[in-house]
């Protein structure tokens, strides 16, 4: 069973730029969540997606966005890149709430 | 908003001897997942906790969930090297709402 497939595994841009990261959940998973991950702040919750709708949200600015396609496959998207959004970008899916997540390897952004 | 923490930050032991890291929720929680990151990983999922005052146990690893569903711990008897990284506590006010996880426990285990 093949896991959580996330692409690209790392990216460089520039200030001011804007980004997509695609994320494949396991089969069947239809819930899926991102995260950003950085030293300072952990594991942020940035928005979760079930059956193509977004059901909870983090605090993050507008600049992020996302969405989820009718095969659970999810992006997310981050406009006007800025210095501080270089992070680890995790993306994690679950068959259930009874269940735990599965995460991917994550893709490294790096803004410079 | 929820808050879920973990104490301690950090922690270094000796090979064999035990571990145990604790974690605090602002609110009452559904239930709590535990997660382990390696250096360089992503988070994997350990365990997920639902009742009040459940109690979990996979080989050396024994988790627990409080009676009020507001905290939590993991220990671990005897650590072994192949338990280095980072452990992650998470929780949910309710099965449909955001999973949010603490900061961590970064374990490091000297041999």
């Amino acid at each position: 069973k093949a896991g959580v497939t996330q692409t690209p595994r790392y990216l460089i841009k520039t200030r001011g730029q804007q980004v997509t990261l695609s994320c494949s959940p396991i089969s069947g998973h239809r819930s899926v969540s991102w995260y950003q991950q950085t030293p300072g702040q952990g594991l942020q919750f940035l928005f979760e997606y079930f059956s193509e709708t977004q059901r909870n949200k983090g605090n993050f600015p507008g600049r992020f966005s996302g969405r989820q396609f009718s095969n659970s496959r999810s992006e997310m998207n981050v406009s006007t890149l800025e210095l501080g959004d270089s992070a680890l970008y995790l993306c994690a899916s679950r068959a259930g709430t009874d269940y735990g997540y599965t995460f991917g390897s994550g893709t490294r952004l790096t803004v410079v | 908003g929820q808050q879920v923490m973990q104490i301690p930050q950090y922690q270094h032991v000796q090979e064999g001897e035990d571990f145990t890291t604790y974690c605090n929720s602002s609110t009452t929680l559904s239930n709590i997942q535990w997660y382990k990151q390696r250096p360089g990983g992503h988070p994997v999922f350990l365990i997920q906790l639902v009742k009040s005052g459940e109690v979990k146990k996979q080989k050396r690893l024994t988790f627990q969930f409080g009676e009020a569903k507001k905290n939590s711990s993991l220990h671990i008897t005897a650590t072994q090297t192949t338990d280095v990284g980072t452990y992650f506590c998470a929780g949910e006010k309710t099965s449909y709402d955001k999973v949010i996880f603490g900061p961590g426990t970064s374990l490091s285990v000297i041999p």
